[in-house]
């Protein structure tokens, strides 16, 4: 079984939608958990860390259940340039990171 | 301004041949990581580094080593290059100290091996 499974997709979405993808990790002592955007052909970059309280960050909020081991993001009022493939990374302790096999998202004018 | 850099962005060599791939970053991260990027699968840990002179294998490491002599750089040596080696390969760093675990990742090395 992967560490980290997400659904690649791809989610085709018009401008202004409301987009959400989750992604499920199989070790519950999971300890750390974040996002990455990775355009093509290009590096991931951090898009935002996930804390078990939940996060937002402008147009994005991120979660966290532990219960059912899986962390969501939330994308409102999508844009062009959210048009990206979104990374679920997972990390096990030290520096043991997962990384998600990503969830392609192009936003449509 | 503070970088990561790789090189070359891309290479294609022959079965057999030793290819060694550069990673250099200006942060003085003491945390440096190798993966690779393939269709089907997230980006997979060859090899990282806490610290000159500190080697650990990743999940995928057969075929692959590393050496870290000095802060700023982790090159990666696959000894004898193999067709399933043909990848995208990323070279990440961290702090590691400053409680913040977030990856700078390079811009990528497309490998291909004929």
């Amino acid at each position: 079984r992967k560490e980290v499974e997400q659904d690649p997709g791809p989610f085709n979405v018009p401008e202004g939608a409301t987009v959400a993808f989750n992604c499920t990790y199989s070790n519950s002592a999971s300890q750390s958990f974040f996002w990455y955007r990775q355009d093509c052909r290009k590096e991931p970059k951090l898009l935002m860390s996930v804390y078990s309280s939940g996060n937002e960050d402008g147009r994005f909020t991120a979660q966290l259940n532990r219960a059912s081991q899986y962390i969501s993001l939330l994308i409102r009022d999508s844009k062009l340039s959210d048009s990206a493939t979104y990374l679920c990374v997972v990390n096990t302790g030290g520096n043991q990171f997962y990384f998600g096999t990503g969830t392609s998202l192009t936003v449509i004018p | 301004d503070a970088e990561i850099t790789q090189s070359p962005r891309h290479k294609i060599t022959e079965t057999g041949r030793q290819v060694t791939l550069a990673c250099h970053q200006t942060w003085n991260h003491n945390n440096m990581f190798w993966y690779r990027q393939d269709l089907g699968h997230g980006l997979r840990l060859i090899h990282y580094s806490y610290g000159v002179q500190d080697t650990n294998k990743g999940e995928v490491s057969d075929g692959y080593s590393v050496s870290r002599s000095n802060t700023e750089d982790l090159p990666l040596t696959l000894e004898s290059a193999a067709s399933s080696q043909t990848s995208v390969y990323f070279c990440a760093s961290s702090p590691g100290t400053s409680g913040s675990l977030e990856q700078f990742f390079g811009p990528g090395t497309r490998l291909t091996v004929l």
